[in-house]
C-alpha cells in the first residue's frame, strides 16, 4: 500500500531564507503526488501536484518535482515569507488509498 | 462555488452524549471523506464514499462512530456515546474521478469536537 514518510518538524526559518521539506514514499504503481498547506485554524488546501515522473508542481513559489529513481516529492522555495507559516502534508494518490504524511511545521520569523 | 460546508463549526458537549456532524460536498464531486486530526494521532482517515456508497470503513475506530451519506449532497458522521477522546478536529473532503484525479481533495474548514 501506499506510505509516505515527511521530514520531521517543527522548522523554523528567518523571513527569506530557503525552504526545503522532504517527502519520500512508497506506492505501487505510478501514484500522483501532492503537497497540501494547512494555515492555523483551516482545512487543507492544496498547494501543488505532479501527476507522473519529473513533472514539477509549482504554486506561489513552492516547487516539487517527482523523482522516481528516487521515490521522492521535496518541496522547495526560495525566499519563505511570515505568511508561508504553516503545516504542510505530502500525499501520495493511487490505488484507492488515501493518505497523508504526519505534517511539517514550519514558522517564519521576520 | 461555496466549497465544502460543515457544521457545526465548534461543538462542546459531555461525555456520553450524542454527536452529529454535518457535511456538504462540493456539487459534482462524487468521492466524500471523513478524518480526524490530533496532535498524538496527526490526520487519519475515517472513512470514504463514493457515489453515496461507503468503500473504506477500516479508519472508523470503534462501533460508536458511524457514518451515513444519504444523498450526493450530505453526509453526517455521528458519534454514541461520545467519550473525551473523541475530542479533535473532524474534516470532511470531497474529490471528483470525473476530473481524472479523485486523489485531489478539497477540504471543508473542520468541526471542533470537544468532549468535558
Amino acid at each position: 500500500g501506499n506510505s509516505v514518510t515527511q521530514m520531521e518538524g517543527p522548522v523554523t526559518l528567518s523571513e527569506e531564507a530557503f525552504l526545503t521539506i522532504n517527502c519520500t514514499y512508497t506506492a505501487t504503481g505510478y501514484p500522483s503526488l501532492f503537497w497540501y498547506v494547512q494555515y492555523p485554524g483551516e482545512g487543507l488546501q492544496l498547494l501543488l501536484k505532479a501527476t507522473k515522473a519529473d513533472d514539477k508542481g509549482s504554486n506561489k513559489g513552492f516547487e516539487a518535482t517527482y523523482r522516481k529513481e528516487t521515490t521522492s516529492f521535496h518541496l522547495e522555495k526560495g525566499s519563505v515569507q511570515v505568511s508561508d507559516s504553516a503545516v504542510y502534508f505530502c500525499a501520495p494518490g493511487g490505488g484507492n488509498q488515501f493518505y497523508f504524511g504526519t505534517g511539517t511545521s514550519l514558522t517564519v520569523i521576520p | 462555488d461555496a466549497g465544502v460546508i460543515q457544521s457545526p463549526r465548534h461543538e462542546v458537549t459531555e461525555m456520553g452524549q450524542e454527536v452529529t456532524l454535518r457535511c456538504k460536498p462540493i456539487s459534482g464531486h462524487d468521492y466524500l471523506f471523513w478524518y480526524r486530526q490530533t496532535m498524538m494521532r496527526g490526520l487519519e482517515l475515517l472513512i470514504y464514499f463514493n457515489n453515496n456508497v461507503p468503500i473504506d470503513d477500516s479508519g472508523m475506530p470503534e462501533d460508536r462512530f458511524s457514518a451515513k451519506m444519504p444523498n450526493a449532497s450530505f453526509s453526517t458522521l455521528k458519534i454514541q456515546p461520545s467519550e473525551p477522546r473523541d475530542s479533535a478536529v473532524y474534516f470532511c473532503a470531497s474529490s471528483s474521478w470525473g476530473t481524472g484525479e479523485p486523489y485531489e481533495q478539497y477540504f471543508g474548514p473542520g468541526t471542533r469536537l470537544t468532549v468535558t
